[in-house]
C-alpha cells in the first residue's frame, strides 16, 4: 500500500495569507495525485488532479506542484472561503488519502 | 450537470449487510470513459475509497475490504450500489459515490453523502 502524510496536521492563517500544505508519499508516484477541500458536513471537491492541473471552476489563486514523493499545494491569498480541511488522494496504484491538513482561522 | 445521490439503510445492526444506492443524473452510467465509486468517511476522520465499477461490470476493490464488498450496476436504472457485509461499528461513515475517470483517476463528482451508523 501507498501510504500518504500531510504536514501540518493543522495550519493558523489570516485571510491574505500565502499557505502551503505538503503530502509525501511511501513511494513514487509520479504525478498522479489530486487534492481536494471539504468543509463540515459537504462532500470533498476537486481543486488539482496530475499534481498541478486546475479544475475547471477553481480559483487560480490555489496551485499545486510535485512530482515523485512529494507534492505541495500553495493558495496564494488566503480568501474568507478558503477555510476547510484539505486532502491529498494518490491514484498512481489503488487509491489512498492523506490524512488532511485543517486550514483555520489565526 | 452530473449529479450523484446516495440513499439506503441508515442504521443497520452489527453483522448485518449495508446495502446502499447511487442515482446518478445529468450523465449515462453507460459511458465507457467512467469508473464508479464509492468512499467512506468515518466521523472526524480521514477518506477510505472502497472500490468501483465500470459499466461493463468489472470492479475492483480495495483489498482491505475485498472479502466483505460487491458493487453492482444497473444500466436502466442508471444508478450503481454497494454492499457490505458483516458490518461493525468500525464501519460507521458517511458513506459516498463518487465519478471518476478510466481508472485509477481523480475524482470529480461526488453525491452528498449519507451517514451510516452500526449499532443494535
Amino acid at each position: 500500500d501507498i501510504q500518504m502524510t500531510q504536514s501540518p496536521s493543522t495550519l493558523s492563517a489570516a485571510v491574505g495569507d500565502r499557505v502551503t500544505i505538503t503530502c509525501r508519499a511511501s513511494q513514487s508516484i509520479r504525478t498522479w495525485l489530486a487534492w481536494y477541500q471539504q468543509k463540515p458536513g459537504k462532500a470533498p471537491k476537486l481543486l488539482i488532479y496530475k499534481a498541478s492541473s486546475l479544475e475547471s471552476g477553481v480559483p487560480s489563486r490555489f496551485s499545486g506542484s510535485g512530482s515523485g514523493t512529494e507534492f505541495t499545494l500553495t493558495i496564494s491569498s488566503l480568501q474568507p472561503d478558503d477555510f476547510a480541511t484539505y486532502y491529498c488522494q494518490q491514484y498512481n496504484s489503488d487509491y489512498t488519502f492523506g490524512q488532511g491538513t485543517k486550514l483555520d482561522l489565526k | 450537470q452530473l449529479q450523484l445521490q446516495e440513499s439506503g439503510s441508515g442504521l443497520v445492526q452489527p453483522s448485518q449487510t449495508l446495502s446502499l444506492t447511487c442515482a446518478v443524473s445529468g450523465g449515462s452510467i453507460s459511458s465507457g470513459a467512467y469508473s464508479w465509486s464509492w468512499i467512506r468517511q468515518p466521523p472526524g476522520k480521514g477518506l477510505e475509497w472502497i472500490g468501483y465499477i465500470y459499466h461493463t461490470g468489472s470492479t475492483y476493490y480495495n483489498p482491505s475490504l475485498e472479502s466483505r464488498v460487491t458493487i453492482s450496476i444497473d444500466r436502466s436504472k442508471n444508478q450503481f450500489s454497494l454492499k457490505l457485509t458483516s458490518m461493525t461499528a468500525a464501519d460507521t461513515a458517511v458513506y459516498y459515490c463518487a465519478r471518476g475517470g478510466t481508472a485509477p483517476s481523480h475524482f470529480a463528482s461526488w453525491g452528498q453523502g449519507t451517514l451510516v451508523t452500526v449499532s443494535s
